[in-house]
């Protein structure tokens, strides 16, 4: 079945460690997204691909970073750098190639606590 | 820059009975998208209804409505004949077309509970 695969689903770091976030989907979409999610602040983005080899900032992209050497990956390392890195991580993808509908297509999630 | 505001941290509705979701808006934008995106208690998110700024008929799925009001900003949710597996958190959402990468706006969420 087509779909977003975000692994792990649980993923406990001590402070001071990076730890990557990996999210494939075989929907043959071009863009790809990261948003954070915590509890009352809704969906915040982290960063987000148009095409391979390509990758922009979103609000919160300070502490991240990403990759898109291939259209169907787009892993999300947490750095050091992220003072407070404890959230639920969503990966999403969406069609583009100026054939927007707007929809994206959510995974179900990896949760990163920070110990 | 967009803002989402959605007013309503929680709600309930008793099953069968019909229950609406509010949320506002700021765009000094004329087209746009608007969407509602559900998540249960499995956290996968779910696209639930979708709006064009363009269109003056409100969208409907099933048992799910909108109403749109473009010069209000205003873009609530209506949920007819309650459902237990409608509980769940619901985000109302922004997008400005042709913008690089589909970025979505999202409001802080609703949860909705759904009470037999």
């Amino acid at each position: 079945d087509g779909g977003i695969t975000q692994s792990p689903k649980y993923l406990f770091r001590k402070e001071g460690q990076n730890v990557t976030l990996s999210c494939e989907q075989n929907l043959n979409h071009d863009a790809m997204y990261w948003y954070r999610q915590d509890p009352g602040q809704g969906l915040r983005l982290i960063y987000y691909s148009q095409i391979v080899n390509d990758f922009q900032k979103g609000d919160i992209a300070e502490g991240y970073s990403v990759s898109r050497e291939k259209k169907e990956s787009f892993p999300l390392t947490v750095t050091s750098a992220q003072k407070n890195p404890t959230a639920f991580y969503l990966c999403a993808s969406s069609i583009w190639a100026g054939r927007t509908t707007g929809e994206l297509f959510f995974g179900e999630g990896s949760r990163l606590t920070v110990l | 820059a967009q803002t989402v505001t959605q007013s309503q941290p929680e709600m309930s509705v008793q099953e069968a009975e019909t229950v609406t979701l509010s949320c506002t808006y700021d765009t000094s934008e004329n087209n746009y998208y608007l969407f509602w995106y559900k998540q249960p208690p499995s956290r996968q998110m779910i696209l639930v209804i979708r709006q064009e700024a363009y269109k003056q008929q409100n969208a409907t799925e099933n048992r799910f409505s909108v109403n749109f009001q473009k010069a209000a900003k205003s873009f609530s949710l209506k949920i007819s004949d309650s459902q237990l597996g409608d509980t769940a958190m619901y985000f109302c959402a922004f997008m400005k077309p042709k913008e690089y990468g589909n970025k979505l706006v999202f409001g802080a969420g609703t949860i909705l509970r759904v009470k037999s």
